[in-house]
């Protein structure tokens, strides 16, 4: 079945750090791959989609790319802030799918000053 | 701005005690959903529903109930509650196949605490 393997935390970045969070996937056929972040107290907010292979997804300097022939979703930003802390998830989904999302397993961070 | 609210937000109460979490949505989803979250972040599908009168089970077993009389509330209930069923639980919603990119709408959770 249907996996998303999602790097470990917690990752603890100073203010203005490169940030990579490495997810992969598993999928029987052309999924969309979503990240999802979750602030403290809240529930979980889009962050960013792509719905087909090479498809850059990208929005509040986050930014991430489907690559099919990795199998692979990392997030990425270029200099992290304070206010992003949070619970990042990474996120398959088949449009049309009854069931929908499959989550990793979540990966915290935090931003140091 | 939510268009799709949890009640109450968080509730502490004793073992035994019969409870239910309310989740509404104005978006005119047809499809919502319960998810578990425990303290390690990973969340669970517990409940999901394609519509008005139907309901489904999700990937982890779990001992609440869920009913969709109308399209825009999908309230869980757990009859008598246990330690065990201290959590975070999530409610969710998504759009119909015509238009259904795969995006789920999250509430803001109800954080139960069970005595």
């Amino acid at each position: 079945g249907d996996s998303v393997t999602q790097m470990e935390g917690p990752v603890t970045l100073s203010e203005e750090a490169f940030l990579t969070i490495n997810c992969t996937y598993t999928a029987t056929g052309y999924p969309s791959l979503f990240w999802y972040v979750q602030y403290p107290g809240e529930g979980l907010q889009l962050l960013l989609k792509a719905t087909k292979a090479d498809d850059k997804g990208s929005n509040k300097g986050f930014e991430a790319t489907y690559r099919k022939e990795t199998t692979s979703f990392h997030l990425e930003k270029g200099s992290v802030q304070v206010s992003d802390s949070a619970v990042y998830f990474c996120a398959l989904s088949y449009s049309g799918s009854a069931r929908q999302l499959t989550f990793g397993s979540g990966t915290q961070l935090t931003v140091l000053p | 701005e939510a268009d799709i609210y949890q009640t109450p937000r968080y509730l502490v109460i004793g073992t035994g005690k019969k409870i239910t979490l309310e989740c509404s949505q104005t978006m005119g989803h047809d499809k919502m959903y319960w998810y578990q979250q425990d303290p390690g972040m990973e969340l669970h599908l517990i409940h999901y529903s394609y519509g008005v009168n139907s309901t489904e089970k999700g990937d982890l077993s779990s001992e609440s109930t869920v009913s969709r009389i109308r399209t825009e509330h999908f309230p869980l209930t757990l009859e008598s509650a246990r330690p065990s069923h201290t959590s975070q639980y999530l409610c969710a919603s998504s759009e119909s196949s015509g238009g259904n990119t795969g995006e789920l709408f999250f509430g803001e959770g109800s954080r139960l605490t069970v005595l």
